[in-house]
């Protein structure tokens, strides 16, 4: 079934570095594609998402583009913010269930 | 909108205690889920329902059972509490209008339960 594999933290930054958080996917055909972030103490909210190949979701500054070729969709950002610091996953929708299949997560940390 | 709401936030249960997690929205969503997340790990699907009276098995319903006989709320049951079931869990709503507008949900704060 469709599955999906993220690079492990915490990744720790200064403020104003460039991000970058590593997802690839395994999946029938081509689902949409999904970035979650959860602040401390808070659920998770949707960042952005791509809907099919070549597509770049975009949301408060963070970029992720859907490359069929790599099977991936990575996270990027040019310039990270101490508010940054969260948890972020991966996510695509299950095999059969309407429903969707996480990363493990990779928690960012910026520093001031 | 309050969004989605769960309760409680925090709770300590003994092993072969009973609970029933509480989880409520108000924006008239058709889909809810119930997901929990281990430590260091991603969130894994218990259950969902698409609608009233409707639901399914996630990939961990083993210990678990729900209900869902209004649009609003879709509380999880945990019978018997053991040890592994100690876990953040989330609840999630989505109006899962259009192609996988599923996709796009609304998670709860979580409730923290430990079983010792």
């Amino acid at each position: 079934g469709n599955s999906v594999t993220q690079m492990e933290g915490p990744v720790t930054l200064s403020e104003e570095a460039f991000l970058t958080i590593n997802c690839t996917y395994t999946a029938t055909g081509y689902p949409s594609l999904f970035w979650y972030v959860q602040y401390p103490g808070e659920g998770l909210q949707l960042l952005l998402k791509a809907t099919k190949a070549d597509d770049k979701g975009s949301n408060k500054g963070f970029e992720a583009t859907y490359r069929k070729e790599t099977t991936s969709f990575h996270l990027e950002k040019g310039s990270v913010q101490v508010s940054d610091s969260a948890v972020y996953f991966c996510a695509l929708p299950y095999t059969g269930r309407r429903a969707l299949t996480f990363g493990s997560g990779t928690r960012l940390q910026v520093q001031p | 909108n309050a969004g989605v709401t769960q309760t409680p936030k925090f709770r300590i249960l003994k092993i072969g205690q009973s609970m029933t997690l509480q989880c409520t929205q108000d924006m008239n969503h058709n889909y809810m889920y119930w997901y929990r997340q281990d430590p260091g790990m991603g969130l894994k699907l218990i259950y969902y329902s698409v609608g009233a009276g409707i639901t399914d098995k996630g990939e961990v319903p083993n210990g678990y059972n729900v209900s869902r006989s209004t649009t609003e709320d879709f509380p999880l049951r945990l019978e018997l509490a053991a040890p592994s079931q100690t876990s953040v869990y989330f609840c999630a709503s989505t109006p899962g209008t259009g192609k996988e507008g599923w996709a796009e949900q609304y998670f709860g704060p979580g409730t923290r339960l430990t079983v010792t």
